[in-house]
């Protein structure tokens, strides 16, 4: 079953605005990582952040990641329509490299 | 970071039948894995792809159904076995270079069963 909740399941923005994906999760983690796949393609990597660290920063991306809330943001700033994707974050426990899923937000930017 | 070529990309399956998708890394890494996407869903987990012994499936996975080999450090097949339109999905190959680090994934590999 999927452990991640993400929200929300879809959001359309104007082009230049900025977009925020929230993710929560059951567990205690290692780490949440958060990934882009285009339409029927695969998942590329944006950002990995461990669970003792509180915010991350990537070009245009920012993840903060609250473990007593057990949840984490993904921002985007000044959208591109490039930018259009759906957004997973995923996460990791301690000892286990395997990934648990959330159920993905669809973003579209509209030029 | 790791560079992942999966086999096929994309491929139409007939009902019954049995196809193999490749997975080769660049470069050695520690852990393998299979995941599956099914239409318009998230990423479920097959099985951990074990170098030299048989993979570690999840709940819900077999090996009848999905085998998987992993001859070294740096290639790994599934074969989805049997197929019926239930199967059609992304299948999709990822790594980790260490326990902690980044996890890539291929580019997948989009199989309809008809």
């Amino acid at each position: 079953s999927q452990q991640g909740e993400e929200d929300p399941q879809a959001l359309s923005i104007q082009e230049g605005e900025n977009a925020t994906m929230n993710c929560s999760y059951k567990t205690s983690i290692n780490n949440l990582q958060w990934y882009r796949q285009n339409s029927g393609r695969g998942l590329v990597h944006l950002i990995l952040i461990r669970s003792n660290e509180r915010e991350k920063h990537s070009g245009r991306l920012r993840v903060t990641l609250d473990t007593s809330k057990k949840s984490s943001s993904l921002l985007i700033t000044a959208s591109r329509a490039a930018d259009t994707a759906s957004y997973f974050c995923a996460t990791a426990v301690f000892g286990n490299e395997k990934l648990t899923f959330g159920t993905g937000t669809r973003l579209t930017i509209i030029p | 970071s790791a560079v992942i070529s999966q086999k096929p990309s994309r491929d139409i399956c007939q009902r019954g039948t049995s196809l193999t998708i490749q997975c080769q890394v660049d470069s050695q890494v520690t852990m393998m894995f299979w995941y599956r996407q099914q239409p318009g869903q998230s990423l479920t987990l097959i099985a951990t792809a074990n170098q030299g012994s048989e993979a570690t499936y999840e709940s819900g996975f077999v090996i009848d159904k999905f085998p998987i080999s992993r001859p070294n450090l740096t290639f790994s097949t599934l074969t989805v076995s049997n197929m019926s339109p239930e199967d059609s999905s992304i299948y999709l190959c990822s790594v980790a270079e260490g326990v902690g680090n980044t996890i890539y994934f291929g580019e997948g590999s989009w199989l309809t069963v008809v």
